[in-house]
């Protein structure tokens, strides 16, 4: 149980295109899904906290208006690069909490591997 | 501001050697502190969640122990195979972070046989 997906696994685009990320909870409804990014050889930086059926939440320094995200059901979040730059290429992984408490454990996506040409 | 530290950055050894694996945070107001496994390129795989109530935590050859007061986490691999190389995460989760992860930048174990 408590497996997270994300589509695509990788991506290539380029320079001034959007690209949208999905992250599905397969088995349960996530209230609270979690948007990471992962630079090389670097840890994971939270990026955004996504409830259902609200705004996201951003991390300091995070643009907003440049990582759209949307949480439309208990299962499936999205997250859309608008405009995407090459400094945008990274691996962005998505998480999941079961249940109401965000202190409930996390779990994570395979991720998706951006590159942006 | 929280602040997670993993010691070494990176470790190799020989298999059938125990691995030993540190994990170090600032602020001891913790909920919860996760171990986390990591392949290239993947996503991450929980190894053991310890809450903060608890001292130690153990799953087949994987032990990790809290000691929140002094704000470390240890995680222990006996017998170490080749199968282990991988880089390994530590993140606690602090009680006033709304549930949010801050994660340490990881040590990257590789074993060799």
């Amino acid at each position: 149980g408590a497996v997270v997906s994300q589509h695509p696994s990788w991506v290539i685009c380029k320079s001034g295109t959007s690209v949208k990320i999905e992250c599905r909870s397969l088995d349960f409804q996530a209230t609270t899904m979690f948007w990471y990014r992962q630079f090389p050889k670097q840890s994971l930086m939270l990026m955004a906290t996504s409830n259902e059926g609200s705004k996201a939440t951003y991390e300091q320094g995070v643009e907003k208006d440049k990582f759209l995200i949307n949480h439309a059901s208990l299962t499936l979040s999205t997250l859309t690069v608008t405009s995407a730059h090459p400094e945008d290429s990274s691996f962005y992984i998505c998480s999941a909490s079961l249940a109401l408490s965000s202190y409930n454990e996390q779990f994570f996506g395979p991720g998706t591997r951006l590159t942006v040409l | 501001k929280q602040e997670v530290t993993q010691i070494p950055a990176a470790l190799s050894v020989p298999e059938g050697e125990n691995l030993v694996l540190n994990c170090s945070f600032t602020d001891s107001a913790i909920y919860n502190l996760q171990w986390f496994r990591q392949d290239p390129g993947k996503g991450l795989t929980s190894l053991l969640l310890i809450q903060s109530s608890q001292r130690e935590q153990t799953s087949g050859r994987l032990n990790a122990s809290l000691d929140k007061s002094s704000g470390r986490s240890t995680l222990y691999i006996a017998a170490s195979q080749p199968g282990d190389s991988a880089t390994y995460l530590c993140a606690v989760k602090a009680t006033d972070s709304w549930g949010k992860l801050q994660f340490g930048a990881g040590t990257q174990v590789v074993v060799t046989p």
